[in-house]
């Protein structure tokens, strides 16, 4: 079976700092993995993948994920959050060809001015 | 390129009145589509999920139903809504073996 927990629920920062998003993950094969943004009433939007390449994954706005396989996590980072980056963020697990995903409860990231 | 189309983008029902949303992806074949829904508060459940038509698989027993009557070509329906039916909505679709889903941008329903 596989899981993905977000430790988070809600993170804030203030605008210009760094911002961490905790992912954690189960899965008995190797996983891929995904992290996906959301605005308010909007459809998900793909931010970055892994997917058994490099561990360090570039993603979409300055956010980029590194995969630690001894942690089973998949934290998502960026060095200076923006207004624009108030959103809702997923964890995504997936491990099948099948592309049956487990979704994380999602954090909703808080940006102050 | 790829487009994935969602609609109605809003929806107000009174319980009891039947419902239908429709998707469509454009610019690819014979993808795999899925129906989501995102209560207030709560993760994305799926719903639904088809590898192609006429093939729909259900993840969660439930007052709704789907169908795929054309390949590109994914309908969310129920006969008789509940208030629990209400919800965000989300059509996504991605290619075999990918792991990466698109959505579509979401249709809100109030069950009244």
């Amino acid at each position: 079976a596989q899981s993905v927990t977000q430790l988070d629920s809600h993170v804030s920062v203030s605008e210009g700092t760094p911002v961490l998003l905790r992912c954690n993950y189960s899965s008995s094969y190797s996983p891929s993995l995904f992290w996906y943004v959301q605005h308010p009433n909007k459809g998900l939007q793909l931010l970055l993948k892994y997917t058994s390449a490099a561990t360090l994954v570039k993603g979409i706005n300055g956010f980029e994920a590194e995969f630690k396989k001894s942690e089973t996590s998949f934290h998502l980072t960026k060095p200076s959050a923006h207004m624009s980056d108030a959103a809702e963020y997923f964890c995504v697990v997936s491990y099948r060809a099948g592309n049956m995903l487990t979704f994380g409860g999602g954090t909703r990231l808080m940006v102050k001015p | 390129s790829q487009t994935i189309h969602q609609w109605p983008a809003t929806l107000v029902q009174p319980v009891g009145s039947p419902l239908s949303l429709e998707c469509t992806v454009e610019g690819t074949s014979n993808p795999n589509l899925y129906w989501y829904r995102q209560a207030a508060g709560r993760g994305l459940q799926l719903l639904f999920y088809s590898v192609g038509i006429g093939q729909i698989s259900s993840e969660v027993p439930q007052n709704l139903s789907a169908s795929r009557p054309q390949d590109r070509q994914f309908i969310l329906s129920s006969k008789k809504l509940l208030l629990s039916d209400s919800g965000f909505y989300l059509c996504a679709w991605s290619g075999h073996g990918t792991g990466e889903l698109f959505f579509g941008e979401g249709s809100r329903l109030t069950v009244l």
